[in-house]
C-alpha cells in the first residue's frame, strides 16, 4: 500500500450504532488529519494531531472521538450521531513544522458515512 | 487569520480551450498557497504548491499558477482542457507559522465535448 489509505469507503448506521473510521498513512508523516467534506459547504478540519499529540480539535461534538495510536494510524469513532452528519470523512497526512515542511496535505480516498 | 475565496463554484468550458480558476487569499503574513484536484469518489491530490521562490509555478497534469502578491491571487490555468479535467478544484493557504490549511469552498470544472 502506498499513500493515505481508509477503510472502510462507505458506511451505513444508524443513530444508536457504534462504528470507527481507520486511516493508515504510508508516507513517513508525523502529522495527520480529520476533515469533514458536505455539499455546498468548505472543508471543515475536525482534528489534527501532531507527533501523536491532539493539537487541534475545532469544537467538534463530543459524538467524534478520534485516536492516534501511533504516527502512522488515525482513528474516528463514531457514536449516537444525528442525519446531518452524513458526509465524506477525509483523512489527510503531512510533515509537521518542525521538518520545515511547507505543510502541503496528502489525503486518502474518504469514507462516505450516511447516517439513517 | 487567513482565508481563502474562490470566486467561481462553477466553470464550464469547452474542450481544448483554455481556462483560469480564480483564488484570493487573505493574510497577514507570508504564506505558503496550494492547488488540490477532487475526482469524483475520490480524496483531494495536490496539483501545486507556491513556497518561496519564482512566482510561476507548475504543477501535474499542465496546470500552472501565478502567485500574484500585491493582488494576494493564486489563479490556475492551463492552456487546453482535457475532458478527464472534469473535476473540483480547491485552493488552499497556510500560513503564520502554523500547520492548519484553510481550503476555500471548490469550484467545478465541467469540460464540454
Amino acid at each position: 500500500e502506498t499513500g493515505v489509505t481508509q477503510t472502510p469507503r462507505h458506511l451505513v448506521m444508524g443513530m444508536t450504532n457504534k462504528k470507527s473510521l481507520k486511516c493508515e498513512q504510508h508516507l513517513g508523516h508525523n502529522a495527520m488529519y480529520w476533515y469533514k467534506q458536505s455539499a455546498k459547504k468548505p472543508l471543515e478540519l475536525m482534528f489534527v494531531y501532531s507527533l501523536e499529540e491532539r493539537v487541534e480539535n475545532n469544537s467538534v461534538p463530543s459524538r467524534f472521538s478520534p485516536e492516534c495510536p501511533n504516527s502512522s494510524h488515525l482513528f474516528l469513532h463514531l457514536h449516537t450521531l444525528q442525519p446531518e452528519d452524513s458526509a465524506l470523512y477525509l483523512c489527510a497526512s503531512s510533515q509537521d513544522r518542525a521538518s520545515g515542511s511547507s505543510y502541503e496535505q496528502y489525503f486518502g480516498p474518504g469514507t462516505r458515512l450516511t447516517v439513517t | 487569520a487567513q482565508s481563502v475565496t474562490q470566486l467561481d463554484s462553477q466553470v464550464p468550458v469547452f474542450e481544448e480551450a483554455p481556462v483560469e480558476l480564480r483564488c484570493n487569499y487573505s493574510s497577514s503574513v507570508s504564506v505558503y498557497l496550494f492547488w488540490y484536484v477532487q475526482y469524483p469518489n475520490q480524496g483531494l491530490q495536490l496539483l501545486l504548491k507556491y513556497t518561496t521562490g519564482a512566482t510561476l509555478v507548475k504543477g501535474i497534469n499542465g496546470f500552472e499558477a501565478e502567485f500574484n502578491k500585491s493582488q494576494t491571487s493564486f489563479h490556475l490555468r492551463k492552456p487546453s482542457v482535457h475532458i478527464s479535467d472534469t473535476a473540483e478544484y480547491f485552493c488552499a493557504v497556510s500560513s503564520g507559522g502554523y500547520q492548519k490549511v484553510t481550503f476555500g469552498i471548490g469550484t467545478k470544472l465541467q469540460v464540454i465535448p
